[in-house]
């Protein structure tokens, strides 16, 4: 299995949808995870960490299952302002210090 | 808020030169980074560094090299640029406070080598 790995999408959602990417990693013991959004031709931006059970913010939702070891991302009511590509990351297996990152799954929010 | 600022937002070089691309940030974190990011490949770690005169080698360190002699200031060096090397670069830093710090971007470096 990758280190990390996301469908690439792109998911095309029209404005109010709900909708939720999942991302796998490999490494068992990983702690703290992060999601992270990147809008065209910029730096990518901390969206949530997730260390727990999960995480909520608004309209945004993260949850972990550590037992099938992926994360999620849950959106409610998408906005046309949602588009955008969603990096997961995570922690390498030896080193906590160094995060790898998802190549990211692009969202489309339609009108 | 922290800042990280990379000086430079696009710059073209010929290939055989030698490139310098530097990053500062103010909120006195320990470590830094440097990514590279390519369409369908994502961000890939190049170097990072923990402290002053410290330095890790990334996934993809070759064609590279790095300097930090300040703690604020963390330079990424392209000794000889290769058209290979026409690439987004980013640079992170990231408080060692524990693991669920975040890190944090410069706006990037888009590196053009003709």
């Amino acid at each position: 299995r990758k280190e990390v790995e996301q469908d690439p999408g792109p998911f095309n959602v029209p404005e109010g949808a709900t909708v939720a990417f999942n991302c796998t990693y490999s490494n068992s013991a990983s702690q703290s995870f992060f999601w992270y959004r990147q809008d065209c031709r910029k730096e990518p931006k901390l969206l949530m960490s997730v260390y727990s059970s999960g995480n909520e913010d608004g309209r945004f939702t993260a949850q972990l299952n550590r037992a099938s070891q992926y994360i999620s991302l849950l959106i409610r009511d998408s906005k046309l302002s949602d588009s955008a590509t969603y990096l997961c990351v995570v922690p390498r297996s030896y080193n906590t210090d160094k995060l790898i990152f998802g190549t990211g799954t692009r969202l489309q929010v339609f009108p | 808020d922290v800042k990280v600022t990379q000086s430079s937002r696009y710059l073209v070089k010929r290939t055989g030169e030698k490139v310098f691309l530097e990053c500062v940030q103010d909120m006195d974190h320990e470590n830094m980074f440097w990514y590279r990011q390519d369409p369908g490949l994502g961000l890939r770690l190049i170097y990072f560094s923990y402290d002053v005169k410290m330095k890790e080698k990334g996934d993809i360190p070759e064609g590279y090299s790095v300097s930090r002699e300040k703690k604020e200031r963390f330079s990424l060096i392209l000794e000889s640029a290769s058209t290979n090397q026409t690439s987004m670069y980013l640079c992170a830093s990231r408080s060692r406070t524990g693991p669920n710090s975040p890190l944090h971007f410069g706006n990037g470096t888009r590196l053009t080598v003709t």
